[in-house]
């Protein structure tokens, strides 16, 4: 069956490392999405890419960076980790390859609960 | 986007119906409802969408009034796994989703 999955499911690092954390899918699905989750905030965007070699800042980019150098996979790095990062981040992904439907359901993956210390 | 506002939490027992209801006063005309729903060390699921009137599916039911500033996700007879955040989205053509802070639902025996 398709599915989302993520990579590590838990991290912890120091402050000042870089992580990177990884989304793959096998859906086939154009768009990916990162949001980092908070008590207190809900789910914010990150980052999100509507395409190979696409990439766009979301609500809270600072600080992060993602890439897509296929279909399947867009990791998120964290080049300095910063403890305002500890959170729970969680990939999502939708839309058919080709397509860009804004009301389409995203696919969320279980999440990576990430600690800097 | 519109802006939504929903119950902080809300409290059930098993096999009642539950009904959450969110404010959407600013929705336009190409926005649509739709519900998510978030067990604890999930991802947020996907549960309902609509434009108008009534939808329902497996899981639950939507109503929206002719006005569209509000809507209504209920969920019939609830058991305890039904214990979860609720979030009500307004979507729009562009794949940007807003989450708020949600509703959470414990249901009790």
């Amino acid at each position: 069956d398709a599915e989302i999955t993520q990579s590590p499911r838990h991290k912890i690092t120091e402050t000042g490392r870089q992580v990177t954390l990884a989304c793959h899918q096998t859906w086939n699905h154009n768009n990916m999405f990162w949001y980092r989750q908070d008590l207190g905030h809900g789910l914010r965007l990150i980052h999100y890419s509507y395409g190979v070699h696409d990439t766009n800042k979301g609500e809270v980019s600072d600080g992060y960076s993602v890439s897509r150098s296929n279909t399947e996979d867009l990791p998120l790095t964290l080049e300095s980790a910063a403890s305002s990062q500890t959170s729970v981040y969680f990939c999502a992904s939708n839309g058919d390859r080709g397509e860009v439907s804004g009301t389409d359901t995203q696919y969320f993956g279980p999440g990576t609960r990430l600690t800097v210390l | 986007l519109a802006k939504t506002t929903q119950p902080i939490s809300m409290d059930s027992y098993e096999g009642q119906e539950v009904n959450i209801t969110c404010s959407h006063n600013n929705i336009a005309t190409n926005d649509y409802i739709t519900w998510y729903q978030q067990f604890p060390s999930q991802g947020p699921r996907f549960i309902i969408q609509g434009y108008k009137t009534k939808v329902t599916n497996e899981v639950a039911s939507l109503f929206i009034p002719a006005d569209r500033k509000s809507s209504t996700l209920s969920l019939p007879r609830v058991s305890l796994s039904d214990t979860a955040v609720y979030y009500c989205l307004v979507v729009r053509y562009g794949n940007k989703l807003v989450f708020g802070a949600g509703t959470i639902l414990r249901v009790k025996s």
